[in-house]
């Protein structure tokens, strides 16, 4: 069975130090990868994704990215941190299909507290 | 900019009461809905996933209903238990040359009150 390991579970960083969220899945090849950003009392917010390897797309400008070392391997970075990157952080992962029926899995998620 | 919107935003519930809450969506563009539950300290899990309007869907006491036309859909829970507490959020596929692309609500808390 597949699953999706995301850490660390929770941060707290200052201001301008750098970041790097780790997400890994197992089970499965070829998986896209997705990094949300759920901010306080909104919806979830679609940062990266990725159909593969060194393939990334942004949606949102922003303080962050993103990279895929390997094929199930989703990393999350910033080289200095913002206040406003405070938030709960959400791995995910999909089958690389259209299929209208797929779902996104989702990992346990990181708690970024920037001081 | 296509929005999803969810209301209520939280909702407190007796046990054993049922509930509703709604998804509104733009209707063009459509592909798929998705409904998931998202229990504190988990990962949020996929409920449903609706395609079709006039779609209805049941898993045990939940079930959502679907329609495309006005853009909403309905999700809802029967003699609510605790267990049912959680953030339901749903999420709207666009047309499937965008298959990365789920866009969010903010979603609806559900406190049971026993």
């Amino acid at each position: 069975s597949q699953t999706i390991h995301q850490w660390p579970a929770t941060l707290v960083q200052p201001v301008g130090s750098p970041l790097s969220l780790e997400c890994t899945v197992e089970g499965t090849s070829n998986p896209n990868l997705y990094w949300y950003r759920q901010a306080a009392g909104r919806g979830l917010q679609l940062l990266f994704y990725s159909v593969g390897i060194g393939q990334i797309s942004s949606e949102v400008p922003q303080n962050l990215s993103a990279s895929r070392p390997q094929d199930r391997q989703f990393i999350l970075s910033s080289k200095k941190l913002l206040l406003s990157d405070s938030g709960f952080y959400l791995c995910a992962w999909s089958h690389l299909t259209g299929l209208m029926n797929t779902e996104a899995f989702f990992g346990q998620g990181t708690r970024l507290t920037v001081v | 900019i296509l929005n999803v919107e969810q209301s209520p935003q939280s909702l407190h519930v007796q046990e054993g009461d049922s509930t509703n809450f709604t998804c509104s969506f733009p209707s063009s563009n459509f592909y798929a809905l998705h409904w998931y539950r998202w229990e504190t300290a988990k990962s949020p899990e996929a409920l449903f996933v609706m395609t079709l309007n006039g779609d209805e869907k049941k898993k045990g006491r939940i079930s959502a209903t679907l329609n495309t036309k006005e853009g909403y859909s309905y999700l809802y829970i029967k003699g609510s238990q605790p267990e049912d507490s959680a953030t339901y959020l749903c999420a709207l596929r666009i047309v499937p040359d965008s298959n990365y692309q789920l866009i969010w609500g903010a979603g609806t808390k559900l406190i049971i009150k026993p």
